[in-house]
């Protein structure tokens, strides 16, 4: 059984970068076929895919947060992070990791982190 | 980016009715790339349907998804007190991946 479970601050100051990491178990992040995902959800919004990294290093961005964003793979700990720069208060949201899980040919998002609120506040 | 509209914004049932939730994409979205998923409050999205058909692993049969092109349908065919909860359609087949606004099922 997959599981992902968030971990980071919960407060980040404006400006500053937000560094989340998601811890997986049950799968093992060099496995072809999975995306590893993050995407977050504003207070009592809907949800907004962040990007992915998938375990050749490849990434793909939402344009909107793209000059912002880097994620990276640690095989060593099978973890996978997200970092997001210049902060404001728009982009305090609950931060999910998923698995994109396109093996077969589909592709759905079937495992999830419970997620991490992330305040941004001075 | 294909934006997916949801409707109706909330949908009022009792326990034992069927409930019919649209998704309509701005843009054709393949089959094998419509999802459908769960969430109730404080707790992350579930997947109930993917490929727009296909039911995820441990979904009861009472759900069901339907549809190709631009417009998906997800039915309930008898609503139990667990399945009250908000409902998002999602696209993967065109980065950004989007998700619809969400439709709240509530007694």
């Amino acid at each position: 059984q997959v599981q992902l479970q968030e971990s980071g601050p919960g407060l980040v100051k404006p400006s500053q970068t937000l560094s989340l990491t998601c811890t997986v178990s049950g799968a093992s992040i060099s496995s072809r076929g999975y995306y590893w995902s993050w995407i977050r959800q504003h207070p009592g919004k809907g949800l907004e895919w962040i990007g992915y990294i998938y375990y050749s290093g490849t990434t793909d961005y939402n344009a909107s947060l793209k000059s912002r964003i880097a994620m990276s793979l640690d095989t060593s700990k099978n973890q996978f992070s997200l970092k997001l720069s210049s902060v404001t208060a728009a982009d305090t949201a609950k931060y999910y990791c998923a698995t994109e899980d396109c093996s077969g040919n589909s592709c759905y998002f079937d495992h999830w982190g419970q997620g991490t609120l992330v305040t941004v506040s001075s | 980016e294909i934006v997916l509209t949801q409707s109706p914004g909330t949908l009022s049932l009792s326990p034992g009715e069927r409930a019919s939730l649209s998704c309509r994409a701005s843009q054709t979205v393949s089959s094998s790339y419509l999802g459908w998923y769960q969430q109730k409050p404080g707790q992350a999205p579930r997947l109930l349907i993917y490929g727009a058909s296909s039911r995820a692993t441990g979904i009861p049969d009472r759900f069901s998804g339907s549809g190709s092109g631009t417009d998906f349908t997800l039915s309930i065919s008898r609503l139990e007190p667990e399945d009250f909860a908000v409902y998002y359609c999602q696209q993967t087949g065109t980065s950004p991946k989007t998700f619809g606004q969400g439709t709240k099922v509530e007694i």
